[in-house]
């Protein structure tokens, strides 16, 4: 399968705690994104990559939240003392640089905060 | 300030009807919209993209049209079938400054009826 993989699909950790997703994106796209997404919304950006490089932060993202790309292809994304509002579907996505600006996503982290 | 609005109310058809979602957007100039599918549970999967100077486009049983003017997005399902059944979401692109940003609606439940 050459599609976007994340892990874990599924997080449950009490308020306070650290969590740490990963995303793999399709080999070739040097473009990924980090949205957010609850129940009966739309995916919400978060933040993108092109390469190693953060190009854009959603203003909502509070500092708690810190993404990664070290070498320009997975991702991390970081949320630190977990608080009950960060309950969401966490999805990453990538794209294919200049050729296209359809997004190719992954099946979605779904975090729980106790 | 900025905002998307689908189809209030989730939508019900008739198998072989064509279904019709709207994607209105109020204080947005986007360079590019688009259409995803997603089903429970998964991540979005991206079906068309029409930009700004296009007013329509055609996929297989997918019609989507674009009045800037307006500020509307219709897209449309010709003969209907029960595998079409998911949430549909509409996306801006362009926005802003930011080229590659999407901003989601809130979706569009379907369901088909045999």
């Amino acid at each position: 399968d050459t599609g976007v993989s994340q892990d874990p699909r599924h997080k449950i950790t009490k308020r306070g705690q650290n969590v740490t997703f990963r995303c793999d994106p399709i080999s070739e796209h040097n473009r990924l994104y980090w949205y957010r997404q609850t129940l009966g919304q739309g995916p919400e950006f978060l933040t993108y990559f092109q390469n190693e490089a953060q190009l854009e932060k959603s203003r909502l993202l509070s500092d708690r939240f810190s993404a990664e790309r070290p070498k320009g292809s997975f991702s991390t994304l970081e949320i630190q003392r977990t608080e009950q509002g960060d309950s969401a579907m966490y999805l990453c996505a990538s794209s294919l640089g200049n050729r296209g600006y359809e997004q190719y996503f992954g099946p979605g982290t779904r975090l729980t905060v106790t | 300030s900025q905002k998307i609005e689908q189809n209030s109310e989730a939508l019900n058809i008739q198998e072989g009807k064509t279904a019709t979602l709207t994607c209105n957007y109020t204080n947005y100039s986007p360079a590019y919209l688009q259409w995803y599918r997603q089903d429970p549970g998964r991540g979005p999967v991206f079906l068309l993209l029409i930009r700004e100077n296009e007013k329509e486009k055609r996929k297989e049983r997918l019609k989507v049209t674009f009045d800037t003017t307006l500020k509307q997005s219709l897209f449309h399902i010709t003969a209907s079938q029960p595998a079409d059944s998911a949430t549909y979401l509409c996306a801006l692109g362009g926005s802003s400054g930011s080229a590659r940003q999407l901003t989601f609606g809130s979706g569009t439940q379907l369901t088909v009826l045999p």
